[in-house]
């Protein structure tokens, strides 16, 4: 069974950061692409962020490019995503999720709240 | 970028009905378009992707059809376990865009 729990979300002020983890067990990690999809209040899955098996491959949304930086230790079958300069508007329940483009699973999601 | 919208925003129908969710993208996508299930309080469910293709476990009253511009996901049948909302996501390349989403519930 695919398991992805994610941890190392709170609350910071804006200006901040914080480093999400996600750990996976229940498949080839290490031949996988993996993602982080966020969901706001009330809104919508928003892609974030994608990196290939081996890291060739790395993907950011506009609205975080420059700001975060997804990593990967195949070794620990574990995906990070380090966020800086938080918003605000990056407030939201952040999944780490396996899929190439399609997201076929979903971790159960840590939240990030970003206020003063 | 590749921009999806989506029609209605919201519905209302009974049990048993027949529900279609539109998807438009901004220029052709071919059939990179994925179908995801949101129910409230829960993490999102692949229901359909290459737009037509179910997803393993999801019960058959769910289709999708489209290629190109257009696309739809229809519910053959509405069941009270099909309360949602439904997004719907190109994913050929980054950016992976999702749908505003079409939120579905039982008169």
């Amino acid at each position: 069974e695919v398991q992805l729990v994610e941890s190392g979300g709170g609350l910071v002020k804006p200006g901040g950061s914080l480093r999400l983890s996600c750990a996976a067990s229940g498949f080839t990690f290490s031949s996988q692409t993996m993602n982080w999809v966020r969901q706001a209040p009330g809104r919508g899955p928003e892609w974030v962020s994608s990196i290939s098996s081996r890291s060739s491959f790395i993907y950011y949304a506009d609205s975080v490019k420059g700001r975060f930086t997804i990593s990967r230790d195949n070794g620990k079958n574990s995906v990070y995503l380090q966020m800086n300069s938080l918003r605000a508007e990056d407030t939201a329940l952040y999944y780490c999720a396996r899929g190439v483009g399609t997201v076929d699973d979903w971790g159960q999601g840590t939240l990030v709240t970003v206020s003063s | 970028d590749i921009q999806m919208t989506q029609s209605p925003s919201s519905l209302s129908a009974s049990v048993g009905d027949r529900v279609t969710i539109t998807c438009r993208a901004s220029q052709g996508i071919t059939n990179f378009l994925a179908w995801y299930q949101v129910r409230p309080g829960k993490v999102p469910n692949l229901l359909i992707y290459a737009a037509s293709t179910l997803q393993s476990g999801v019960p058959s009253r769910f289709s999708g059809s489209g290629s190109g511009t257009d696309f739809t996901l229809t519910i053959s049948s509405l069941q009270p376990e099909d309360v949602a909302t439904y997004y719907c996501q190109y994913y050929n390349s980054a950016p992976f865009t999702f749908g505003p989403g079409t939120k579905v519930d039982i008169k």
